[in-house]
């Protein structure tokens, strides 16, 4: 299974951009990138998924370098809502292995 | 549309015991899976299903039986309760390979 490599935490303030990095240099042409998301004590949330192209929806972009070997999560303005762990995966023959993620905390 | 149900969302089981979690969706969708998350980690696969029955194994699958007689169902066998499967476990579901997954609410687990 192709790894993401994360940072463990980020940290940002509230109605400020995020920009959440996530490396997959072992990527295979036929992985999607997928992004959730987990509130404390809740299970994971669906926020963005893309193979090649950019992908913007009501929750946040993802902008996909060229080679695909990296990805970049953007919540356009931070709220308090948005902390959680933000998970980057690559989905694999259907399935989704999920790694440490980074812990985003927002500031008043 | 109620997405994915998990039930019970809370149980306390007995070194030895045995019992089912029941997973259900009205999504159509033909994939199913079943995490684990033990506190403060990652969530870890157990098994999954691409389709009605169709199952294979994940990452952390000793312990646990699955079956899929339906589309909608997905439920998951503990033969056996051990302390080591107290967790959290989530049900979830998708579309194909190009979808996103929906999750359930989880179902927390005890074993003592």
């Amino acid at each position: 299974d192709a790894k993401t490599t994360q940072p463990n935490s980020m940290e940002s303030n509230e109605e400020e951009p995020v920009h959440l990095p996530c490396n997959h240099s072992t990527i295979s042409g036929t992985d999607y990138i997928h992004w959730y998301r987990q509130l404390p004590s809740q299970g994971p949330e669906y926020v963005i998924h893309g193979l090649t192209s950019n992908v913007n929806n009501r929750m946040a972009s993802l902008a996909i370098a060229e080679d695909r070997k990296s990805s970049t999560l953007i919540l356009h303005r931070a709220t308090l809502r948005d902390a959680a762990v933000y998970y980057c995966i690559l989905r694999d023959l259907g399935k989704l292995i999920f790694g440490q993620g980074t812990e985003l905390s927002v500031k008043p | 549309n109620a997405g994915v149900t998990q039930t019970p969302k809370f149980r306390i089981l007995k070194i030895g015991q045995s019992m089912t979690l029941q997973c259900t969706q009205d999504m159509n969708h033909n994939y199913m899976y079943w995490y684990r998350q033990d506190p403060g980690m990652g969530l870890k696969l157990i098994y999954y299903s691409v389709g009605a029955g169709i199952t294979d194994k994940g990452e952390v699958p000793n312990g646990y039986n699955v079956s899929r007689s339906t589309t909608e169902d997905f439920p998951l066998r503990l033969e056996l309760a051990a302390p080591s499967q107290t967790s959290v476990y989530f049900c979830a579901s998708s579309g194909g390979t190009a979808y996103g997954y929906t999750f359930g609410s989880g179902t927390r687990l005890t074993v003592v």
